[in-house]
């Protein structure tokens, strides 16, 4: 069964960085994309951006364009979202998602992490 | 940018049908997703592709998608389905959430 384990809770400074980790296992990790998406505590969903397991090419959503950086590593299976400059408004879950795309007419997310708790607090 | 937009909130009774709307412009010509989220879970797919279910979704939900607004319907609700539902689409290089709509089954 496809699964998708994200590393624990984190709490940052403002102005500081987060690195999350998202392991994928029981299906073939180049198949398929991966997507992140955050959730605001009593907020809707926000995807942060795709990032392609075959070739590493991303597309970051243009709020955060020039914060955050996702990246995989083929050999663990593993995906990575960074975020840069953390504020307050930064303070969600955050969870990583197996992307199902043509990579012209769709993207959606078939399962998803556990997520990760990143709390930006002096 | 691209906007999708959803109720924030539908109330239905047990046994009940169940509508959730998401409009937005020209939505028909797009495929929409619908995404179910429980308290403190992370979200599941519910519909893909306008009108599929993945496996291990009940029967009772299905979508469909036309002009300006996609629907996922529930019909005969219960209690279980008493959630967060999301519907998304992909539009110029972006993925596109609607606000959410929480279902309330009283």
């Amino acid at each position: 069964q496809v699964q998708l384990v994200q590393s624990g809770a984190e709490v940052k400074k403002p102005g500081a960085s987060v690195k999350v980790s998202c392991k994928a296992s029981y299906y073939t990790f180049t198949s398929y994309g991966v997507s992140w998406v955050r959730q605001a505590p009593g907020q809707g969903l926000e995807w942060m951006g795709w990032i392609s397991t075959q070739n590493g090419n991303t597309i970051y959503a243009q709020s955060l364009q020039g914060r955050v950086t996702m990246t995989t590593d083929t050999s663990t299976r593993t995906a990575y979202m960074e975020l840069r400059s953390l504020t307050s408004d930064d303070t969600a879950v955050y969870y990583c998602a197996r992307d199902r795309s043509d990579l012209a007419t769709y993207h959606y997310f078939d399962y998803w992490g556990q997520g990760t708790l990143v709390t930006v607090s002096s | 940018s691209y906007e999708l937009t959803q109720p924030p909130s539908v109330s239905v009774s047990p046994g009940q049908t169940a509508s959730i709307p998401c409009s937005g412009d020209e939505l028909g010509n797009k495929y929409v997703f619908w995404y179910q989220q429980k308290p403190g879970q992370s979200p599941v797919l519910a519909i893909y592709q306008d009108t599929k279910r993945p496996s291990g979704i009940p029967e009772r939900f299905s979508g469909s998608n036309s002009g300006n607004t996609a629907t996922l319907t529930i019909s005969g609700t219960q209690a279980m389905d008493e959630a967060d539902y999301y519907c998304q689409a992909w539009d110029t290089n972006s993925v596109v959430v609607g606000g959410g709509t929480k279902l309330t089954v009283l």
